[in-house]
């Protein structure tokens, strides 16, 4: 089973403030790294797909970096608003293994007003 | 929009109860997968499905069966359901020809609770 870790596993922050949070992955064989955000009471919902060393995508407020040669990547959200608390799930996809997914934890973010 | 619906947001079962969680999705999606979730040890792969009557054990199968007849639609079975299957049910679907490439889309997730 592949190790996929996330950090920290929650984090309470103001509104304003920003933060990020770290997935790490294995750094052997890699394919995609996937990052969602998962609401309470609602589906995951994709915010990213990043596949290239370097890779920085951004949207809105948040942006994530992705490095694959020490195997991490970093979400950011800059001026966190109370509609950004959820739960953010990164997961790892192997290079020959196209369907799986291998998730971490999650980091829940909680953004007090 | 990719619209993938399970049968039921929340399910009460009985100890030993066959249970099937259904999983519909509406893009003509290749692959699908269920995950069950668990406070602390995030999403966990059950099963997923490649093709129509295809399928392979995902990471913690056992207790659980799946069925594919169609490819729009993936069940999940407990034949004797136990309290350790308690959890949170979430099914998802992907496709090579999508925006981004076996992107899983997911559904809403079914709450079992066997008791």
């Amino acid at each position: 089973i592949l190790n996929v870790e996330q950090s920290p596993q929650s984090l309470h922050v103001q509104e304003g403030d920003s933060t990020n949070f770290t997935c790490s992955f294995p750094s052997s064989n890699f394919y995609a790294l996937h990052w969602y955000r998962w609401e309470t009471a609602k589906s995951p919902e994709a915010l990213f797909v990043m596949t290239l060393n370097g890779d920085e995508k951004k949207k809105g407020r948040i942006s994530a970096t992705l490095n694959t040669k020490e195997g991490y990547s970093y979400l950011y959200i800059k001026g966190s608003q109370p509609e950004d608390s959820a739960t953010y799930l990164c997961a790892f996809r192997r290079g020959g293994s196209n369907y799986k997914l291998t998730f971490g934890k999650g980091t829940l973010l909680t953004v007090n007003p | 929009d990719v619209k993938v619906t399970q049968s039921s947001r929340y399910l009460v079962k009985r100890t030993g109860e066959k249970v099937f969680l259904e999983c519909v999705q509406d893009m003509d999606h290749e692959n699908m997968f269920w995950y069950r979730q668990d406070p602390g040890l995030g999403l966990r792969l059950i099963y997923f499905s490649y093709d129509v009557k295809m399928k392979e054990k995902g990471d913690i199968p056992e207790g659980y069966s799946v069925s594919r007849e169609k490819k729009e639609r993936f069940s999940l079975i407990l034949e004797s359901a136990s309290t350790n299957q308690t959890s949170m049910y979430l099914c998802a679907s992907s496709s090579p020809n999508s925006v981004y490439s076996y992107e899983q889309y997911f559904g809403p997730g079914t709450r079992l609770t066997v008791t």
